[in-house]
């Protein structure tokens, strides 16, 4: 099955500063790579996703890259912000049958410090 | 977006007794909904995959008799957790998907249950 690992576990930035984190995931078949805003206690936040079909995708001041033959993403957040602070969260999901599951990576901590 | 209502959002029960967590799709249909469990300071990880009527997939290592899943209808699974202990504690959280096909969408969760077993 998929199994997709993140790093870092935490990161320290200061306000201002960029932030990037990445995932690597093993299933070849995973075409779906979502990325997640975690508030302690509440639901994960969608807050970019990209397919398989692009390399690159941009939503203000965040962005995703994809390299589909390294099997890595990356989440970048520029301009951060203490409000960024927060438990983000990487994920890889297929098409049908046992790889239509959304496998999470292991979470990155990231805090902006003001 | 679509929505996923989870209740209870927290419950504290007794070691030994059950609870029942529901999960709801509030404006659309989902076939298929998703349970995962959320230790402190861990991610997300995937108990099981509910099947509107047919039987849930477990994940490897997670107990099918322990955490008994019912999908009776298109909008509704609930999860629940027998005989519960301590170490069942947790934050428990359902997510849906809009649609099946050949585009894989966007995933919406619930709200989440801490459940709490003294």
């Amino acid at each position: 099955g998929e199994n997709v690992e993140q790093h870092p576990s935490t990161l320290s930035v200061q306000e201002g500063d960029s932030a990037v984190i990445k995932c690597t995931y093993s299933d070849s078949a995973s075409n779906y790579f979502p990325w997640y805003k975690q508030e302690l206690g509440k639901r994960p936040q969608l807050i970019i996703d990209i397919r398989s079909n692009v390399g690159e995708k941009k939503d203000q001041r965040i962005a995703v890259t994809l390299n589909k033959t390294a099997k890595h993403f990356s989440l970048h957040i520029t301009e951060t912000q203490p409000e960024d602070s927060a438990v983000y969260f990487c994920a890889a999901k297929g098409y049908g049958g046992a790889t239509n599951k959304l496998i999470f990576g292991t979470g990155t901590l990231l805090a902006v410090q003001p | 977006g679509a929505v996923v209502s989870q209740h209870p959002s927290w419950v504290i029960c007794k070691s030994g007794t059950s609870v029942k967590i529901e999960c709801r799709s509030l404006d659309f249909q989902a076939t298929t909904m998703f349970w995962y469990r959320q230790f402190p300071k861990q991610s997300l990880m995937l108990m099981a995959t509910s099947n509107e009527g047919s039987k849930a997939t477990y994940e490897q290592g997670v107990e099918k008799d322990k955490f008994l899943i019912n999908h009776a209808s298109l909008t509704l699974s609930t999860l629940t957790v027998t005989s519960a202990h301590p170490e069942d504690s947790s934050f428990y959280i359902c997510s849906a998907s809009v649609g099946q096909g050949t585009l894989n969408t966007e995933a919406f969760f619930g709200q989440g249950t801490r459940l709490t077993v003294v």
